[in-house]
């Protein structure tokens, strides 16, 4: 069984671009979870979806957004990037039934110059 | 406001000895804990989980501990080996009224490991 899968591994924008990465998750599962992490900040949760809705968000500003599609592959987006947007970022996906795993991807390493 | 906690930031033990790694945690609405092993550049690896209405969950080398009127947890890794040298985190999370998971867990700075030959 393949294992979460992100796009691209590495990205170099510049600050004030926008950006998007992609997940696609483990064969039915329909939950998918994005984080950040940063040296400063450790693993910080961004936004949760499930069945194409967002269902949990943390606390990052409007330039973070992420959607879901129907094959539950989902995508996040940071619009006017800040040099402090530069981090790994993760997704992670599971069943969803109660109390289930997340099992990640290998990551996104976003880097603003 | 740091809801999960890994008060230790390294720990070092020698091939063969046990690993205890800890984790307290402050909401007391969590209700499940895995633990994950993370190399650098990598995603986070799920090691073990336990449920609120457990003690104890055992998974091979790896044992996990919860004592939910101290919200603490910690990770027992026996015997310890240089392979297992990593950053291990600890994360929370909450059920949801119906009972699924919200999907959102809540981690802790995390703990190196180095195990040495």
């Amino acid at each position: 069984k393949a294992g979460v899968t992100q796009t691209p591994r590495y990205l170099i924008k510049t600050r004030g671009q926008q950006v998007t990465l992609s997940c696609s998750p483990i064969s039915g599962h329909r939950s998918v979870s994005w984080y950040q992490q940063t040296p400063g900040q450790g693993l910080q949760f961004l936004f949760e979806y499930f069945s194409e809705t967002q269902r949990n968000k943390g606390n990052f500003p409007g330039r973070f957004s992420g959607r879901q599609f129907s094959n539950s592959r989902s995508e996040m987006n940071v619009s006017t990037l800040e040099l402090g947007d530069s981090a790994l970022y993760l997704c992670a996906s599971s069943v969803q039934k109660s109390n289930t795993e997340a099992f990640f991807g290998q990551g996104t390493r976003l880097t603003v110059v | 406001d740091q809801q999960v906690k890994q008060n230790s930031p390294s720990l070092s033990v020698q091939e063969g000895r046990i690993s205890i790694l800890n984790c307290d945690y402050t909401n007391s609405m969590f209700d499940y804990f895995l633990w994950y092993k993370k190399y650098p550049a990598e995603g986070p690896t799920f090691l073990i989980s336990i449920s609120s209405i457990k003690d104890k969950n055992e998974d091979g080398r790896f044992t996990v501990f919860l004592n939910k009127s101290a919200k603490h947890l910690s990770l027992h890794i026996v015997p310890s080996q240089p392979g297992d040298s990593a950053v291990y985190f600890c994360a929370a999370s909450e059920r949801r009224a119906g009972g699924t998971s919200y999907g959102k867990l809540t981690f802790g700075q995390g703990t190196i490991l180095t195990v040495h030959p």
